[in-house]
């Protein structure tokens, strides 16, 4: 069956460390997302992908970023990461002719 | 911009009674409209979606949602909620047409009692 994972599903890290998210998509989705998740905020765009080599910022990009080197992955990267960054953080995909999305199981990041 | 607005940021409800979880959103179309769940410690999975026609739509675990154009609201309901239905539960909005992503509401944490 198609599938959506991420890795590490648990990361704590030090401030100023570079972090990176993995996530990777069986599905052959064009489009891949990424969102931080915080109470009270719900879900928060980060970058987002519309295939190989496209990138777009969300509304909260700032410290990250991500590459499309082929369709299957989009890791997130966390240039230099600080405590306000420790959240839990989802991929997703979805087809490029349709907008439901699917999401990965999440990964816990605590930044100390 | 399009925007939604999930009033309740949490509800209790008994076991066995009927649930309604209010959605409002602000777009300036006919937008395509879902309903997602996240159980504890898990990712979102889709319950319905509304793209076009019937504006009721039936969805998975016994839910369905009514989209009313006129009040912009896209309310999911059950008739009788299971304690396996706590959960945190998320509206999302997408465009018709063209190329941007969904957008999501805060969420309303559902928590069921005996």
């Amino acid at each position: 069956d198609a599938e959506i994972t991420q890795s590490p599903r648990h990361k704590i890290t030090e401030t100023g460390r570079q972090v990176t998210l993995a996530c990777h998509q069986t599905w052959n989705h064009n489009n891949m997302f990424w969102y931080r998740q915080d109470l009270g905020h719900g879900l928060r765009l980060i970058h987002y992908s519309y295939g190989v080599h496209d990138t777009n910022k969300g509304e909260v990009s700032d410290g990250y970023s991500v590459s499309r080197s082929n369709t299957e992955d989009l890791p997130l990267t966390l240039e230099s990461a600080a405590s306000s960054q420790t959240s839990v953080y989802f991929c997703a995909s979805s087809d490029g002719s349709r907008w439901e999305q699917y999401f990965g199981p999440g990964t816990r990041l605590t930044v100390t | 911009a399009q925007s939604v607005t999930q009033p309740d940021i949490h509800i209790t409800v008994s076991e066995g009674a009927s649930l309604e979880l209010r959605c409002n959103y602000s777009y300036g179309a006919t937008p395509y409209l879902f309903w997602y769940v996240q159980s504890p410690g898990q990712g979102l999975q889709l319950l319905l979606k509304y793209f076009s026609g019937d504006t009721l739509v039936q969805g998975i675990k016994g839910f369905e949602a009514e989209f009313k154009r006129s009040q912009s609201s896209f309310n999911l309901r059950k008739p009788s909620v299971h304690w396996s239905d706590a959960a945190e539960y998320f509206c999302a909005v997408g465009p018709h047409s063209g190329n941007t992503p969904l957008v999501f509401g805060k969420g309303t944490r559902l928590s069921v009692i005996a």
